[in-house]
């Protein structure tokens, strides 16, 4: 079965500051990762993606992702917070077996801080 | 390239009226899933049509709930009768390949009084 579970459902930081939001999964087969991004009034964007390869994923808008198997986990960071990064995020998780319906989890809303 | 359009954006309904949704999904996507998030808790997974065809609809919560997409463009999924609990955003999404990554439109917030 999967599952994902997003620690912090609110989560503030100030401008400039580094972003860190996580994501841990479980998963009984290699799973696809990914992150989404919902601006208010607006519908779910990927960020990124991992499938298989790279552990390391680069997004839009300067996010990246790290996929860690012993970790079961996969964090979205940024260096430097904008003000437009403000926005719910979401992770999900999909798998060959799964029918390839994505399972998220709760969302982080993210606040920026001037 | 037009992105997956949902209609209406908001719907406010009274306990036992039925409601439509539509999704018209990005053109050449033969893959079309509706999920659905109730306040505060996770966006979870109705159903997946390949084409005109219902691949998995272990999701969908009761059989008050019939979704449809004949000839395998656009999608409705109805919600008939209505009730309290049935309120939340409905998100449609599609994807080209089935294990691709799922483009989602903006959804529709459904307000059952």
């Amino acid at each position: 079965a999967q599952s994902v579970t997003q620690l912090g459902s609110h989560v503030s930081v100030s401008e400039g500051a580094l972003v860190l939001l996580r994501c841990n999964y479980s998963s009984s087969v290699p799973p696809y990762l990914f992150w989404y991004v919902q601006y208010p009034n607006q519908g779910l964007q990927l960020l990124l993606k991992y499938t298989t390869g790279a552990t390391l994923v680069k997004g839009i808008n300067g996010f990246e992702a790290e996929f860690k198997k012993s970790e079961t986990s996969f964090h979205l960071t940024k260096p430097s917070a904008h003000m437009s990064d403000a926005a719910e995020y979401f992770c999900a998780v999909s798998g060959l077996n799964t029918g390839n319906q994505f399972y998220f989890g709760t969302g982080t809303s993210l606040t920026v801080i001037p | 390239e037009a992105g997956v359009t949902q209609f209406p954006s908001h719907s406010v309904i009274e306990k036992g009226q039925t409601v439509t949704l539509r999704c018209d999904p990005i053109s050449g996507h033969d893959n079309l899933y509706w999920y659905r998030r109730v306040m505060g808790k996770e966006i979870k997974f109705l159903l997946h049509f390949v084409k005109e065809s219902k691949q998995d609809e272990s999701g969908m919560p009761n059989n008050r709930f019939l979704a449809e997409r004949t000839g395998g463009t656009y999608s409705t999924l109805k919600v008939q009768p209505a009730e309290l609990e049935d309120s939340g955003v409905y998100f449609c999404a599609s994807s080209q390949q089935g294990s691709g990554p799922q483009y989602f439109g903006p959804g529709t917030r459904l307000l059952v009084l």
